[in-house]
């Protein structure tokens, strides 16, 4: 059985500082995604990792995979409020199409 | 504009009474799915199809029933015997692709009478 785990599950920080959001699962697998779910809505995708060592940035955000270690980060620079959210990392076991399993979800709240 | 609409926003439901939520897709996707999300928690896995007439269980698919007749609709019918169904219920798209992400419905919230 998958398992996905995420730490921390709530993160309060100020504006301007940094931090990184981890995600750990149970089994190899060659792909690993991150949305963002804001309060009462759909979830948006981040970012799409396939393959060991991918990195990618968008904006303040940026995403590493090391399927080794089975560990994705999504790191964050120079806090803003506007990234205030709920991030979730997830993991595909099988084939394209197949349904994600899902972290638990890392409420982050950023302080002015 | 492409994307995934799904109805109704909230629904309620009365004991021993059947539900059916609607999604509908323009992207022209394959593949479809539902999630259940419960406050606090990551999402969960009902059923998930790959393809017209053909469908399969997800983690938690006890309760719910799916059909696929068209490629652009999946709509998902919870049965009296969820007995706790108050949830955020998603659907999602894809290509079916492993680059590519699943993309998101706006959700339906449903609620116990």
């Amino acid at each position: 059985e998958l398992k996905v785990e995420q730490n921390p599950l709530f993160l309060s920080m100020q504006e301007g500082k940094n931090y990184t959001i981890y995600c750990n699962y149970s089994t190899t697998s060659d792909r690993l995604y991150w949305y963002r779910q804001d309060p009462g809505k759909s979830l948006e995708s981040l970012f799409v990792l396939l393959s060991n060592g991918a990195v990618k940035q968008e904006g303040r955000l940026m995403a590493s995979l090391d399927t080794k270690a089975r560990l994705s980060t999504l790191h964050i620079t120079a806090a803003v409020h506007d990234l205030s959210a709920t991030y979730f990392c997830a993991v595909s076991l099988w084939g394209g199409a197949d349904g994600l399993t899902f972290g638990k979800g890392t409420h982050l709240i950023i302080q002015p | 504009d492409g994307g995934i609409t799904q109805s109704p926003k909230y629904l309620f439901r009365k004991e021993g009474q059947n539900v059916t939520l609607s999604c509908e897709q323009n992207l022209n996707h394959d593949a479809m799915y539902w999630y259940r999300q419960d406050p606090g928690q990551g999402l969960r896995l009902i059923y998930y199809s790959q393809i017209v007439n053909d469908f399969q269980k997800g983690d938690i698919a006890e309760g719910y029933s799916v059909s696929r007749e068209k490629k652009e609709s999946f709509p998902l019918t919870v049965t009296s015997a969820q007995k706790n169904p108050t949830a955020f219920y998603l659907c999602a798209s894809s290509a079916g692709q492993r680059n590519q992400p699943q993309h998101f419905g706006d959700g339906t919230r449903l609620s116990i009478l």
